[in-house]
C-alpha cells in the first residue's frame, strides 16, 4: 500500500508570494494532520483536518489555511510568504485522528523563501 | 500546558552497542499518548514505538524498546544493537490528552541526533 503522498517536493518562492502544499493520506485514513518543521528544531503542529472539518489550529497567523477534500486529500495554503516560512512541512495521516492511533508522515515539501 | 524536553542534542554509539535517547515530559492529565519517531536526512519521520500513560507494561518493538517512567515523567528510547543505518534524528512526541479536544496533534521535543559508528 502507499503512503502518505505529497507534492510538491521542493519549492522556491519570493517573499509576498502564495504557495500550495499538496497532501494524500493512506488509503482509508480519514485524518490529515500538517506540521511546520524549522531546520534543527521539531516540527509544529498547525492543523488537523477530520471528514473534511477542521477539528484543530496550532498556533500559526491567519496566512495558513487547509482545506480537506471529499477523497481525503488536503492542501495547506501560505499567503504572504515571509522569510520565517522557509521550512520543511510535513502532512500525516490517520485513521481517524484520536485515541492510540499512529499518525503517519509523509516525505515532507521543503519549502525556501527568498 | 504539555511540553517535551529531550536534552541530548547528539549522540554517538558504536555499531553493536545499545543506546539510550533520553525524553522528559509535562503533562498534568493522566491520560496521553507518547511517540518515538526516527527523521533520517531524507525528512520523512518513521514512526518507531508508541506507550500509552495507562499501558502496563514498557512498550517493546524490535530493537526498540521504551523505558517508562511515569513518576518521573520520562519515556527513554533504548535501541539496541546498533546499526549504521540507525544513524538519523530522534523525536519523542506527546499526544495530548482526549480533555484537550485536540488529540489529532503531536507535541515534539527538539530532537537528539544519533551517530553509529562503525
Amino acid at each position: 500500500d502507499a503512503g502518505v503522498t505529497q507534492s510538491p517536493t521542493h519549492l522556491i518562492k519570493t517573499r509576498g508570494q502564495h504557495v500550495t502544499l499538496r497532501c494524500s493520506p493512506i488509503s482509508g485514513h480519514k485524518s490529515v494532520s500538517w506540521y511546520q518543521q524549522v531546520l534543527g528544531q521539531g516540527p509544529q503542529f498547525i492543523f488537523q483536518y477530520y471528514e473534511k472539518e477542521e477539528r484543530g489550529r496550532g498556533n500559526f497567523p491567519d496566512r495558513f489555511s487547509a482545506r480537506q477534500f471529499p477523497n481525503y486529500s488536503s492542501e495547506l495554503n501560505v499567503n504572504a510568504l515571509l522569510l520565517g516560512d522557509s521550512a520543511l512541512y510535513l502532512c500525516a495521516s490517520s485513521l481517524v485522528g484520536e485515541g492510540r492511533e499512529t499518525q503517519y508522515f509523509g516525505p515532507g515539501t521543503r519549502l525556501l523563501v527568498l | 500546558a504539555q511540553k517535551i524536553t529531550q536534552t541530548q542534542p547528539g549522540m554517538f554509539v558504536q555499531e553493536k552497542e545499545a543506546v539510550t535517547l533520553d525524553c522528559t515530559y509535562d503533562t498534568s492529565d493522566p491520560s496521553y499518548g507518547l511517540f518515538w519517531y526516527k527523521q533520517p536526512s531524507s525528512g520523512e519521520m518513521i514512526f518507531l514505538i508508541y506507550q500509552g500513560s495507562y499501558d502496563q507494561q514498557n512498550a517493546t518493538e524490535g530493537r526498540y524498546s521504551l523505558n517508562f517512567q511515569k513518576a518521573r515523567k520520562s519515556a527513554n528510547l533504548v535501541i539496541s544493537a546498533s546499526q549504521l543505518g540507525d544513524s538519523a534524528m530522534y523525536f519523542c512526541a506527546m499526544r495530548p490528552p482526549i480533555s484537550s479536544g485536540n488529540t489529532g496533534k503531536l507535541i515534539f521535543g527538539q530532537g537528539t541526533t544519533l551517530q553509529v559508528k562503525p
